[in-house]
């Protein structure tokens, strides 16, 4: 079963604008690990963002602030002041305390316009 | 944040040779790394894990006798790919991960691209 669903294949937005990328996960357990990455063209994948299932508040990193809404089991993205370097791949992951990988999700491909 | 290397960035090889990529943790101790596989255009998808001193766990689906796994020291994982045909081609990507908690971060890789002519 699909645990970390990213439902946006492709996302534009125009520099200086803020963007919302979304992902919504799937788990029974009580304690889980939301992760996002982005992955320029380059291929290596850069660690953006992190929020625990216990954290009280919304994670944030710079221009990057992760939406978490865990009743509604969603870990959205937002980007603030798009920047045309911001163009790439963005997973979102998820790490439960059982096993050891991530769940990654299909991927979000944002284009940042001029 | 902690920085995680590959070696090649890029091989070419012709099929039914072995080639071998390794990932390191070049400023911490890693206690499990992981080999993913990615296709254009897709996510990743875990291959295996790798834990020191210990063999490694193979994902479903993945021939452990043809991806050949070797976690030597807590800085260095090797993949292996033997007698490589076509199909093998793909991204591969190592991550590792310092400690042993869901809430910590795995640092990943540039990757490594296979090509099998």
């Amino acid at each position: 079963a699909q645990k970390i669903t990213q439902t946006q294949p492709g996302m534009f937005v125009q520099e200086k604008e803020a963007v919302t990328l979304d992902c919504t996960y799937d788990t029974s357990d009580p304690s889980y690990g939301l992760f996002w990455y982005k992955q320029p063209s380059s291929g290596e994948m850069i660690f953006l963002i992190y929020q625990g299932s216990y954290d009280q508040q919304n994670a944030t990193e710079g221009r990057y602030s992760l939406n978490f809404q865990k009743a509604r089991k969603s870990a959205n993205l937002v980007i603030s002041a798009s920047q045309l370097g911001d163009s790439a791949m963005y997973f979102c992951a998820m790490r439960l305390p059982t096993g050891n990988q991530f769940y990654f999700g299909t991927g979000t491909s944002l284009t940042v316009i001029p | 944040g902690a920085v995680v290397s590959q070696h090649p960035s890029r091989v070419i090889c012709k099929s039914g040779t072995s080639v071998k990529i390794e990932c390191r943790s070049l400023d911490f101790q890693a206690t499990t790394m992981f080999w993913y596989r990615q296709f254009p255009k897709q996510s990743l998808m875990l291959m295996a894990t790798s834990n020191e001193g210990s063999k490694a766990t193979y994902e479903q689906g993945v021939e452990k006798d043809k991806f050949l796994i070797n976690h030597a020291s807590l800085t260095l994982s090797t993949l292996t790919v033997t007698s490589a045909h076509p199909e093998d081609s793909s991204f591969y990507i190592c991550s590792a991960r310092e400690g042993a908690l869901e809430t910590d971060t795995q640092y990943f890789g540039p990757g490594t691209r296979l090509t099998v002519l």
